[in-house]
């Protein structure tokens, strides 16, 4: 079955600073991808990237950037230049996409995130 | 554009009332789905559906169900609620394309007491 793993259940960072967030997912899907939203405490949910398996680079958008190891099944996420609106909740999600696939989208536990002035 | 939209925003219910969740979209989205939110629990699969006519359950499917007879609504019913059943509940939809993004409703806050 899938799994998303988020270790870090809250983090702070700098103003300014780079952050990485952690997210690591068991499969045995061949065919699968990640994806990482964003919830301020207003509470909406934020899609911010997407990474596919068999993409060949990184994604990248904007600030935010994947770190995607496949060997290592993670997909981290890393926000260059934090700013204060940048404090929020923060998920990694995967949905498989091998033969008999359900369009599934399974989310980490998240990660809190605080950037301080 | 209205995207999705969930109603109420809102709802206390006692122990053993029923309600319905709303979720509508005008994306043209096949995929459908809600989620509850719980603190420390992320974001779990109630139901899906791919398309109308067709659902499945998910992670914790227990206590609700869900029918689509349209593409565009897909309401979540609470048969008996319990207080196990506070918790926030998002709507979200999609493209059946793999790389689809999930597009969510702004939530509805239940509580049961």
């Amino acid at each position: 079955a899938q799994k998303i793993t988020q270790t870090q259940p809250g983090m702070f960072v700098q103003e300014k600073e780079a952050v990485t967030l952690d997210c690591t997912y068991d499969t045995s899907d061949p065919s699968y991808g990640l994806f990482w939203y964003k919830q301020p405490s207003s509470g909406e949910m934020i899609f911010l990237i997407y990474q596919g398996s068999y993409d060949q680079q990184n994604a990248t958008e904007g600030r935010y950037s994947l770190n995607f190891q496949k060997a290592r099944k993670s997909a981290n996420l890393v926000i260059s230049a934090s700013q204060l609106g940048d404090s929020a909740m923060y998920f990694c999600a995967m949905r498989e996409g091998g033969g008999g696939a359900t369009n599934k989208l399974i989310f980490g536990t998240g990660t809190l995130l605080a950037v301080q002035p | 554009n209205a995207g999705v939209t969930q109603t109420p925003k809102f709802q206390v219910l006692k122990t053993g009332q029923s309600m319905t969740l709303q979720c509508a979209q005008d994306m043209n989205h096949e995929y459908m789905s809600w989620y509850r939110q719980d603190p420390g629990m992320g974001l779990r699969l109630i139901h899906y559906s791919v398309g109308a006519g067709i659902t499945d359950q998910g992670e914790v499917p227990n206590g609700y169900n869900v029918s689509r007879s349209t593409t565009e609504d897909f309401p979540l019913r609470l048969l008996s609620a319990a207080p196990s059943q506070t918790s926030v509940y998002f709507c979200a939809s999609s493209y059946l394309q793999f790389n689809s993004p999930l597009h969510f409703g702004n939530g509805t806050r239940l509580t049961v007491t």
